[in-house]
């Protein structure tokens, strides 16, 4: 299955700041896909990827916010924008491994805290 | 997206004891995906069902998927302290999977 690296792993942000998160993907993938969890919480999907076309988004989510890029077939990166303490989270970028029947695989995820 | 409850929310299990951790859709699945994530880790798939009624195992884990496929269970006989972590299951529409609420396992020694 595909192995991906996420950074940073963690950062500490000012309020009304922006940080942009990173996931590498160690082949090419058609999609990507970006989770938030909340603490204690379960995942919520954020927004699907593709390359060479605007992000999909959930609903209460919007590009503004949550601006994704998605160069290509193995890169993406989120942007948690203009942030604020109900940002903290951990945000995780996944992809499928259908094909190969190993579901989809995480990245390690970046734990965000706002202050 | 979809909305899937999973039961119980959390559970406490004595070393050796049986867990089971269940799945329920309002809707009929065209599959479903389980998966286990560690205290401080990322999720990490388990396993996919997709028939009726199908059941799999993997060592002490048993999944299965309803008969009408509108929910699973995940059993695992005997735990044990490396099964701590929290059990979720995911649905899929389209492309994009949905996470169920989770099920939080203590194993207790």
């Amino acid at each position: 299955s595909a192995v991906i690296s996420q950074k940073p792993s963690r950062d500490i942000c000012q309020r009304g700041t922006s940080l942009t998160i990173q996931c590498q993907v160690d082949s090419q993938v058609t999609m990507m896909f970006w989770y938030r969890q909340q603490p204690g919480q379960s995942l919520t999907l954020i927004a699907t990827a593709n390359q060479g076309s605007e992000a999909t988004y959930e609903s209460g989510f919007v590009i503004d916010k949550f601006p994704i890029s998605r160069p290509n077939l193995t890169f993406s990166t989120l942007t948690v924008s203009n942030m604020s303490p109900e940002d903290s989270s951990i945000y995780l970028c996944s992809v499928d491994n259908w094909g190969e029947g190993y579901g989809y695989t995480f990245g390690s995820g970046t734990r965000l805290t706002v202050v | 997206g979809q909305q899937v409850m999973q039961i119980p929310q959390y559970q406490h299990v004595q070393e050796g004891e049986d867990f089971t951790t269940y799945c329920n859709s309002s809707t009929t699945l065209s599959n479903i995906q389980w998966y286990k994530q560690r205290p401080g880790g990322h999720p990490v798939f388990l396993i996919q069902l997709v028939k009726s009624g199908e059941v799999k195992k993997q060592k002490r884990l048993t999944f299965q998927f309803g008969e009408a496929k509108k929910n699973s269970s995940l059993h695992i006989t005997a735990t044990q302290t490396t099964d701590v972590g929290t059990y979720f299951c995911a649905v899929s529409t389209g492309n994009q999977f949905y996470f169920g609420t989770g099920t939080s396992l203590t194993v207790i020694p």
